[in-house]
């Protein structure tokens, strides 16, 4: 089954804490990227990723950091969460190939800092 | 900058045809897409059409590009209580993969 998983699901840490949130996709889709979704401003993307060890910043880059060592997993990093952090995460991998695309996005992962 | 709007909400009787509107910025080859959002979950791709287009259907679901006024809509036929749910569009210039998506419109299909 084709999908995408996004560990934990839920999190609540303290300010200055750092965290990663893990995101594996099975597919083995070139592209990936990070949303965070915030009450009335629909889906920001954070970083994006065009294929292994290609990385870049999305709209809403400032506080977080990326990785693409393989080619199934995009972990988000954190490396001091602070309160404006707060807010549900998306990750999401696509494909596209002869005109057609296809994207996957995982379960979100809602993240309270204190 | 880029920039992509929706309106908040829209109710609907069951049976009845849904017209979800969105307008967008960006002037340059665009991919425009439509997305739906259930309670807890998260997003899935219902549809997208290249700038290139003026109309595409799959099924249930019919998009409409108006390229002069930037304008995209998404057109549900026979709307079930099923289909209610956050609808989000964006935007993607080709060439890049930087996606712009607008507020979502929350559909309500009263039965």
């Amino acid at each position: 089954e084709a999908q995408v998983t996004q560990n934990p699901r839920y999190l609540i840490t303290v300010t200055g804490k750092k965290l990663t949130v893990t995101c594996s996709q099975n597919m083995n889709h070139e592209y990936m990227s990070w949303y965070r979704q915030d009450p009335g401003l629909g889906l920001r993307q954070i970083y994006y990723s065009m294929n292994v060890e290609v990385t870049d910043k999305g709209d809403v880059p400032e506080g977080y950091k990326v990785s693409r060592k393989e080619k199934r997993n995009f972990p988000l990093i954190l490396e001091s969460p602070s309160p404006n952090q707060t807010s549900l995460y998306f990750c999401a991998s696509s494909l596209s190939y002869g005109g057609q695309e296809t994207q996957y996005f995982g379960p979100g992962t809602r993240l309270l800092v204190l | 900058g880029e920039d992509v709007e929706q309106s908040l909400f829209l109710s609907v009787r069951e049976g009845d045809s849904s017209v979800i509107n969105c307008t967008y910025t960006d002037s340059s080859s665009t991919y425009l897409y439509w997305y739906k959002q259930e309670p807890g979950a998260g997003l899935q791709l219902l549809t997208y059409i290249f700038s290139n287009m003026d109309m595409k259907q799959d099924q249930r679901l019919t998009v409409l590009l108006n390229k002069k006024d930037k304008h995209l809509s998404l057109r549900i036929a026979d709307t079930q209580t099923g289909d209610s749910a956050i609808y989000f569009c964006a935007e993607r210039s080709s060439g890049t993969y930087k996606y712009i998506f607008g507020t979502g419109t929350r559909l309500k299909v009263l039965a």
